[in-house]
């Protein structure tokens, strides 16, 4: 099945700082691919998503590229705030025979200081 | 419109207890997901309904089934808790599961004591 590796897992940034969160996954059949903000005590929000046809998809400080060659994603937020503290999970998804289901990274723990 | 919604919030049950957890998804959405989040582990998939038919499952042993019910809405129940089950359980519910957006709930904490 596919595996999602995510790295690292504990991020600290000043803030206005930029931060990058690397994810590769191991089936070159994933299309998909989300990432989901969690605060603590919350659920998980999507903040951004990309199809496997795009390389690149930007919203406001946020951006995700992909490289569908090296079978990689990453996260990338800019001018970093506070409230960008959160837990990161990256996830990637395909059709088929597991339709419905997301193969999740295991998170990055995002502190941002003032 | 109403986001995903899952009850109860919170649940303490006692080992060798069974649970039913209830997932309601965003109007529209057939597709249903419930994972398992815990600390050590991350989000772990359990399974996935689809038009009220399983159509994924995870590597969860049989205590841990669901259902899906006509207008969409999905219950996952868990039998002869364990200690280790205690975790929050999330749904996902997506319009047809194929590459699409999924939204979660707030999730359940359950606790085994």
């Amino acid at each position: 099945g596919e595996n999602v590796e995510q790295h690292p897992s504990t991020l600290s940034v000043q803030e206005g700082d930029s931060a990058v969160i690397k994810c590769t996954y191991s089936d070159s059949a994933s299309n998909y691919f989300p990432w989901y903000k969690q605060e603590l005590g919350k659920r998980p929000q999507l903040i951004i998503d990309i199809r496997s046809n795009v390389g690149e998809k930007k919203d406001q400080r946020i951006a995700v590229t992909l490289n569908k060659t090296a079978k990689h994603f990453s996260l990338h937020i800019t001018e970093t705030q506070p409230e960008d503290s959160a837990v990161y999970f990256c996830a990637a998804s395909r059709g088929g025979s597991t339709l419905g289901r997301l193969y999740f990274g295991r998170g990055t723990q995002l502190t941002v200081w003032p | 419109k109403a986001g995903v919604t899952q009850t109860p919030r919170y649940l303490i049950k006692t080992r060798g207890q069974q649970v039913t957890l209830s997932c309601s998804p965003i109007s529209g959405h057939r597709s249903v997901s419930w994972y398992q989040q815990t600390p050590g582990q991350g989000l772990q998939f359990l399974f996935e309904y689809f038009s009220e038919t399983q159509r994924n499952k995870g590597n969860f042993p049989g205590r841990f089934s669901g259902r899906q019910f006509s207008n969409s809405r999905s219950e996952m129940n868990v039998s002869t808790l364990e200690l280790g089950d205690s975790a929050l359980y999330l749904c996902a519910s997506s319009l047809d599961g194929r590459a699409t957006e999924a939204f979660f709930g707030q999730g359940t904490r359950l606790t085994v004591v």
